[in-house]
């Protein structure tokens, strides 16, 4: 059970490139996230799906777009990569419903960095 | 809206002891949900402990408990029995219940460094 996976796992990119960071999960969860986490501020939301063929913007969309064309997968994509994106960016999943499947499992993220 | 606070930005234990580490929230919601979040030095994000704010008991698994004091807002992590492989960063986070978006938010994180 692979459970949540990141690809790639390492990136550099420089300013303007863009990039896709792609998440599957084979649990059937409806929900998906994309976060990023940067040093001292721990984890911040930048979009969420809560089903396949819908998105929705988090705390911090700007400068991402998402898909999820697919149930099992999540996209997130930089169009014209900024410094401002380098950080760790961390895919998650939960059924979205029911106490105990609140949890959300996380993959084991995506370090970027923009030069 | 809701708030994560974690003060301590770092905690030292010794191998076998027990450590607290600290978790206050705000909210005005009633229905809520408290998780703890590990993150290893490989970097992923490990669910550790569940507790509900409708929950009477405070949540236990294994080595983890979670000392719910809902009057105080406060929802800390306590690892009896440190082992080495503690060593990590540890997330609180919270969010409402009962709602279609499960958005959590979290605090800022506790690097436990557990000696030998």
């Amino acid at each position: 059970n692979a459970g949540v996976t990141q690809t790639p796992k390492f990136r550099v990119l420089k300013t303007g490139q863009s990039m896709t960071l792609l998440c599957a999960q084979d649990m059937n969860h409806e929900y998906m996230y994309w976060y990023r986490q940067d040093p001292g501020m721990g984890l911040r939301l930048i979009h969420y799906s809560v089903g396949e063929g819908t998105t929705a913007k988090g705390e911090v969309p700007d400068g991402y777009n998402v898909s999820r064309l697919k149930k099992q997968n999540f996209l997130l994509g930089l169009e014209s990569a900024a410094p401002s994106q380098t950080s760790v960016y961390f895919c998650a999943s939960n059924d979205g419903w029911g106490a105990h499947t609140d949890t959300q499992y996380f993959g084991p993220g995506t370090r970027l960095t923009v030069l | 809206a809701q708030k994560i606070t974690q003060t301590q930005p770092g905690m030292f234990v010794q191998e076998k002891e027990a450590v607290t580490l600290d978790c206050t929230y705000d909210t005005s919601d009633q229905s809520y949900g408290l998780f703890w979040y590990k993150q290893p030095s490989s970097g992923e994000m490990i669910f550790l402990i569940y507790q509900g704010s409708y929950d009477e008991q405070n949540a236990t698994e294994g080595r983890y408990s979670l000392n719910f004091q809902k009057a105080r807002k406060s929802a800390n992590l306590v690892i009896s029995a440190s082992q080495l492989g503690d060593s990590a960063m540890y997330f609180c986070a919270m969010r409402r219940l009962n709602t279609g978006f499960q958005k959590l938010v979290f605090g800022t994180g506790t690097r436990l460094l557990v000696s030998p």
